[in-house]
């Protein structure tokens, strides 16, 4: 069955420093790679999206996420955090096909704190 | 278009009540989706519907969740004899093509006593 991992639970970086936010997944074929953005009480919001061609994508607000086959991987970066970016961020993916699960397979989810 | 609304925003209820939660998607969208929340995890898939067909049921769906979408448009989730690990977020989303972006709405947090 497929999966989504995200291996860090909880990050904290201080306003200005780099973020990589980590993503590894568990599919028979390449699927379809998703990175939504959750604010209290707010809904999820998609930073970004891969289907094909250049594996590095750039998302809103500044963020971006590089496709890595070969390690089943799509981590999020971001060169500068903004403590308005403390959230939790979601990695997900669907199945390519016409025939597959079409509903999205999310990650438990990262929390990102912001120190000022 | 205002996006995916969802209503009510919060319920509480006792175990044994029945509710009813309603969303109305983005209005061109074809296909809607139901996913659940709890605290700590990421959300997780319930039913899928393209019009008003609905296409696939997670086995997290038991016999005492219902949704339907009669007319293509809004959608209902009852969910019959609330039990407390009922408690959760529901989230409807909806999506105008397949593997497009799916647009969530704000959620139902229901609270199950």
């Amino acid at each position: 069955a497929q999966s989504v991992t995200q291996p860090d639970i909880h990050i904290t970086v201080s306003e200005g420093a780099s973020l990589e936010l980590r993503c590894n997944y568990s599919y028979g074929a390449t699927p379809y790679l998703f990175w939504y953005v959750q604010s209290p009480g707010q809904g999820l919001q998609l930073l970004l999206k891969y289907f094909s061609g250049d594996t590095l994508v750039q998302g809103i607000k500044g963020f971006e996420a590089e496709f890595k086959r070969s390690q089943s991987s799509f981590n999020l970066r971001k060169p500068s955090v903004h403590w308005s970016d403390a959230a939790e961020y979601f990695c997900a993916v669907v199945h390519p096909g016409d025939t597959g699960r079409r509903a999205l397979t999310f990650g438990s989810g990262t929390r990102l704190q912001v120190q000022p | 278009d205002t996006g995916v609304s969802q209503n009510p925003r919060h319920k509480i209820t006792k175990r044994g009540q029945n509710v009813t939660f309603r969303c109305d998607p983005i209005s061109e969208h074809n296909r809607l989706y139901w996913y659940r929340q709890t605290l700590g995890q990421g959300p997780e898939f319930l039913t899928y519907f393209q019009n008003e067909a609905q296409l696939e049921k997670s086995r997290l769906l038991s016999d005492r969740f219902s949704a339907e979408r009669p007319k293509g448009s809004f959608s209902t989730l009852e969910i019959q004899r609330t039990e407390q690990g009922d408690s959760a977020m529901y989230l409807c989303a909806s999506s105008g093509r397949w593997g497009d972006e799916q647009f969530f709405g704000p959620g139902t947090r229901l609270t199950v006593l």
